[in-house]
């Protein structure tokens, strides 16, 4: 199975800074990842697919970027609704698999 | 407006059995390949299981396999997890996802609210 590594696993940030989160894959994919955010107690949601392709309704502060085994998430503007927690996935080869998560906090 | 709602989820016993529920509207349930994902709490997402629009493909994460059997009802506009053989490592919050494929794999573009599985005795 391809391993997805996410990294940081945490961090504190302040609303209007800029972010990013890296996911590492252990082999390469191509560019067939994607990017979910999920808040407490509720179902994730699809920000960004085929690496850098913004989901519909998903705001333009919200990029992606990478190829190959290594991928970022960028947040341009952080805004107080985007402290939540963050997952890539590979969707390259079966089984399906997601990285630990990165939980954006507030600072 | 996309709809996934699940349902069955609730305490069972290890070895025990339970079939889950996740009814589709909003959209034509009967063009789409579906997906069960889980999360352990406190834990991050895992694939578990996928079936094709007309039932003919199915695959599993390894750790279900031979245990977990999904199944759908296209005139119900519904999809189904029957999971047997429950263990303690099963306890999840199951979610029905409706796969986008490509290349014949997916990703997920619309999830249901999930449904908690605890197997505990």
């Amino acid at each position: 199975a391809i391993r997805m590594t996410q990294s940081p696993s945490s961090f504190s940030a302040s609303t209007g800074d800029r972010v990013t989160i890296t996911c590492r894959a252990s082999q390469g994919i191509s560019s067939y990842l994607a990017w979910y955010q999920q808040k407490p107690g509720k179902a994730p949601k699809l920000l960004i697919y085929a690496a850098s392709t913004l989901q519909s309704g998903v705001p333009s502060r919200f990029s992606g970027s990478g190829s190959g085994t290594d991928f970022t998430l960028t947040i341009s503007c952080l805004q107080s609704e985007d402290f939540a927690t963050y997952y890539c996935q590979q969707y390259y080869s079966y089984p399906l698999t997601f990285g630990q998560g990165t939980k954006v906090e507030i600072k | 407006e996309v709809q996934l709602v699940e349902s069955g989820g609730g305490l069972v016993q290890p070895g025990g059995s339970l079939r889950l529920s996740c009814a589709a509207s909003g959209f034509t349930f009967s063009s789409y390949w579906m997906s069960w994902v889980r999360q352990a709490p406190g834990k991050g997402l895992e694939w578990v299981a996928n079936i094709k629009q007309d039932g003919s493909e199915k695959y599993y994460v390894d750790s279900v396999k031979g245990r977990f059997t999904i199944s759908r009802d296209n005139a119900k506009n519904s999809l189904y997890l029957q999971m047997n053989s429950l263990r303690a490592e099963d306890t999840a919050v199951y979610y029905c996802a409706r796969a986008h494929m490509v290349r014949g794999v997916e990703y997920f573009d619309y999830w249901g609210q999930g449904t908690l599985v605890t197997v505990s005795s």
